[in-house]
């Protein structure tokens, strides 16, 4: 199936720092792909989908000004935690359709895990 | 919204055993899917399902798509060690919603 990675797999973080988490498809091209955040023992709750060359869609509750996504090429999106807390220290994974404009089969990335001391 | 209830929260079987878990909604998906997630890892795709009573194997695995649209059933069979982790089903229309998971342990 498609690859999907992501950068860093692990950070750790100050509160009120930024981080930014890359999601990059390795062997195809992606104009649209989705961020999704996970707490232990929890499923995927989907935070927002991220369109190349065009403004991110958040999902209903999801800050946008604090929860950054670029999608400058076709094959990275980043997202960016601005100004970290405690609260936001979760599992971020991205995804994105191994075929472009088919959907329905989303391949992961491996998931970045953010802890906000 | 489109709530995804998935069933068993967790499961503890011998090896060689036969697993069964599924998910209901009360919204009609067009789309079902089965995803298994390793700790610290994104989740990989199973099995997709694309038609109201499609039945798809994957090795020993299979699953179906129910004929209403809104459950689906992932059997996994003759079970073995690295079958242990969670299993997620998903619904997908304009977008792609998960179920709660089901932590499966399996034991030698």
């Amino acid at each position: 199936g498609a690859v999907v990675s992501q950068h860093p797999s692990r950070v750790i973080c100050k509160s009120g720092t930024s981080v930014k988490i890359e999601c990059r498809s390795l062997d195809f091209q992606a104009t649209t792909m989705f961020w999704y955040r996970q707490f232990p023992k929890q499923s995927l709750m989907l935070m927002a989908t991220s369109n190349e060359g065009s403004k991110a869609t958040y999902e209903q509750g999801v800050e946008k000004d604090k929860f950054l996504i670029n999608h400058a090429s076709l094959t990275l999106s980043t997202l960016t935690v601005t100004s970290a807390h405690p609260e936001d220290s979760s599992f971020y994974i991205c995804s994105a359709p191994g075929r472009e404009g088919f959907y329905n089969e989303q391949f992961f990335g491996p998931g970045t895990r953010l802890t906000v001391l | 919204g489109q709530q995804l209830n998935q069933s068993p929260q967790s499961m503890f079987i011998q090896e060689g055993e036969d697993v069964s878990m599924n998910c209901t909604s009360s919204s009609i998906f067009n789309t079902w899917l089965w995803y298994k997630q390793d700790p610290g890892e994104g989740p990989v795709l199973l099995i997709a399902l694309y038609k109201a009573g499609e039945l798809t194997s994957n090795g020993r695995l299979t699953a179906q798509f129910g004929i209403t649209r809104k459950d689906s059933f992932l059997n996994i069979s003759a079970s073995i060690p690295s079958d242990v982790g969670i299993y997620f089903c998903a619904g997908r229309n304009n977008d792609m919603r998960f179920g709660a998971g089901t932590r499966l342990t399996v034991k030698p």
